[in-house]
């Protein structure tokens, strides 16, 4: 199993440009993460599916914050506009009964 | 509500040394229990966990205890190691949706 698979490793945009990240989970994995990891705010949940359907996505900063499930296999997070505040590591991850994450997208918004 | 509390780092520790990171957690029910360890530029990997009470984790030498008595998971490991450096993450399963609660985590350091 190659586990979960995040797209792209690293990411640097412009401010006010759209970013979207990209997550495939485990093939039976029935629930899907999303997270932010910075250095002064930690590991934070932004939003969570199950079964594809979003079940909480009160951890969404903001607006322009934004996640779809579409099928099984697929996930993306997306930010539009990006600001320079949005800088962290977003993990995906995907459980059966624990959590396996992804190796991490780092987004720099310069 | 549900919560996990754990000892702020960084933990200092030369190689060979026992370690103890301490984790404490507050919850309703009976949650399962986890360690997550985070080595630098990789995600989070389950390091052990433990379902119910008096149960031990253990994996890599390391162990941890479910003791519901205390509401207390520490993480122990008897020699460790310079490539043990990494920051380690308590965490309690929520209940539905295999939701996880992580604690702040502890960044451990072991120097030769």
């Amino acid at each position: 199993d190659a586990g979960v698979i995040q797209s792209p490793r690293h990411e640097v945009t412009e401010m006010g440009q759209e970013v979207t990240l990209r997550c495939k989970p485990i093939s039976g994995h029935n629930s899907l993460f999303w997270y932010r990891q910075t250095m002064m705010r930690g590991l934070e949940l932004l939003i969570y599916f199950n079964n594809n359907v979003p079940i909480d996505d009160s951890g969404m900063p903001e607006d322009r914050f934004s996640a779809k499930m579409p099928n099984a296999s697929f996930s993306t997070l997306k930010i539009q506009p990006s600001e320079p505040r949005d800088s962290a590591v977003y993990f995906c991850a995907s459980t059966f009964c624990g959590h396996t994450f992804g190796s991490g997208t780092r987004l720099t918004v310069v | 509500g549900n919560s996990v509390t754990q000892m702020e780092g960084p933990v200092t520790l030369s190689e060979e040394a026992f370690l103890t990171i301490n984790c404490t957690y507050t919850a309703t029910g009976y949650p399962s229990l986890f360690w997550y360890v985070q080595y630098p530029g990789e995600g989070l990997q389950l390091l052990l966990k433990a379902t119910k009470a008096d149960d031990k984790g253990s994996n890599k030498g390391f162990e941890a205890t479910y003791r519901k008595e205390t509401t207390s998971f520490h993480l122990e490991k008897g020699s460790v190691q310079v490539s043990d450096s990494a920051v380690y993450f308590c965490a309690l399963n929520a209940g539905g949706y295999n939701k996880l609660i992580f604690g702040a985590g502890t960044r451990l350091a072991v120097h030769p």
